[in-house]
């Protein structure tokens, strides 16, 4: 059935690290993708997203370029800052277009 | 513009009470959805609206029920709680349907003893 991998986390980098975070999925078709990011003690925000293959999204220096052969959404970021410390959540839409499905996420905790 | 707001922010029931999650949004958005995150787990979709007065089942429905009586609320309601229910519970809402964004409001943590 349809499902996300995320690598498993927690995630922990020293300030201006360079961050990568893998997201391969199990689809029907081609569905658009997304990073979502969830902050301490709030709820989930868009982080990017694509919509079709070879798309790439970006915001706030993070970047995803969706890959249709190898499946995958791999989230980047050049140098990352505390700030950036939350849960990042990779999904893509089921084909109905109804409902996102989730990885279970990868906790980044980022230290000075 | 307050964006997506959730009442209560934390609950704690026993086994059997029964309780209604409350969803708000002040941005006239067609489609409100309910998730439930559990540890280790992503969000999965409970149920999902896409206009006043429509409501659809998503990926784990039983045990709630949904209403959307009027467009910017939408109501999630435990009959009968269950420890499995434990879960912090998430409201989304959008203007259109996917991939369009969906804006999601702070969580209630839920607790069923």
């Amino acid at each position: 059935g349809d499902s996300v991998t995320q690598m498993e986390g927690p995630v922990t980098l020293s300030e201006e690290a360079f961050l990568t975070i893998n997201c391969t999925y199990t689809a029907t078709g081609y569905p658009s993708l997304f990073w979502y990011v969830q902050y301490p003690g709030e709820g989930l925000q868009l982080l990017l997203k694509a919509t079709k293959a070879d798309d790439k999204g970006s915001n706030k220096g993070f970047e995803a370029t969706y890959r249709k052969e190898t499946t995958s959404f791999h989230l980047e970021k050049g140098s990352v800052q505390v700030s950036d410390s939350a849960v990042y959540f990779c999904a893509f839409d089921n084909q109905a277009g109804t409902a996102l499905i989730f990885g279970k996420g990868t906790t980044l905790s980022v230290s000075s | 513009n307050a964006g997506v707001t959730q009442t209560p922010k934390f609950r704690v029931l026993k086994t059997g009470q029964s309780m209604t999650l409350l969803c708000a949004q002040d941005m006239n958005h067609e489609y409100m959805y309910w998730y439930r995150q559990d540890p280790g787990m992503g969000l999965r979709l409970i149920h999902y609206s896409v206009g006043e007065g429509t409501t659809a089942k998503g990926e784990v429905p039983d045990g709630y029920n949904v209403s959307r009586l009027k467009k910017q609320n939408f109501l999630l309601g435990l009959e009968s709680a269950a420890p499995s229910q434990t879960s912090v519970y998430f409201c989304a809402s959008s203007p259109l349907s996917l991939p369009d964004t969906q804006y999601f409001g702070p969580g209630t943590r839920l607790t069923v003893l």
